[in-house]
């Protein structure tokens, strides 16, 4: 059973930044905080992932609070393509046991 | 492309068949897993293997039987399946895994299974 919480749906317009949050109240001291993208009928793409603080790459940023419970995704100026489902990752499984849960899934808008 | 490749990418089949999967991962990673994900629920986790070695079974029916040859191989073996079963089913690989190492899987475009 996933031990992370996120929002089911998002709904956004064009060139908004999108910020979607996830809780993971069980996150283990070593583990990493990792977000993935999935497309319909694709496998999920590695987007971003942090411990603590902040991270960006050419995709998103990441922001982790120091207690490292949460972290928020934020997609700046989304665009179409950026139509997907959002995962939180909880590792407190086991490092490779890993549990995407249900997922954010982010719409769009022209 | 992700540097994973599954195939078949459809496949039908019957209750009573046996058939299997493949997938191949060209980068050079010793971790490799198998993913169930039906539709409106979440990825789910069946296998994990480490250099070679089957290191994760999350309870399993035992009509999925998994093979790993070796590194960059990985085969999902089906039989007697049921009509629940239908679903897409992925492979991914990663580096190996430790502890405080940082963590991300490459996945391939998946297997639609239906089950009749």
């Amino acid at each position: 059973l996933a031990k992370t919480t996120q929002p089911i749906s998002m709904d956004s317009y064009e060139g908004q930044e999108v910020n979607i949050t996830c809780s993971h109240n069980n996150i283990a001291t070593n583990d990493y905080i990792t977000w993935y993208q999935q497309f319909p009928s694709q496998g999920p793409r590695f987007i971003i992932q942090g411990y603590k603080t902040k991270v960006t790459n050419e995709v998103a940023s990441l922001f982790i609070p120091a207690d490292r419970k949460s972290s928020t995704l934020s997609l700046p100026r989304v665009s179409l393509s950026d139509t997907a489902v959002y995962y939180c990752l909880d590792h407190s499984g086991g490092y490779q046991k890993v549990t995407f849960g249900t997922g954010t899934k982010l719409q769009v808008i022209p | 492309e992700t540097g994973v490749t599954q195939t078949p990418r459809h496949l039908v089949m019957g209750m009573t068949n046996k058939k299997s999967l493949k997938c191949e991962q060209h980068l050079g990673h010793n971790a490799m897993y198998w993913y169930k994900q039906s539709a409106k629920k979440p990825l789910e986790l069946m296998f994990v293997y480490n250099f070679k070695e089957q290191t994760e079974n999350n309870s399993v029916p035992s009509r999925f039987s998994p093979e790993c040859p070796n590194s960059s191989h990985l085969f999902l073996h089906l039989h007697t399946l049921q009509p629940e079963d239908s679903a897409l089913y992925l492979c991914a690989s990663s580096q190996e895994r430790f502890a405080g190492a940082t963590y991300e899987q490459y996945f391939g475009p998946g297997t639609r299974l239906t089950v009749t």
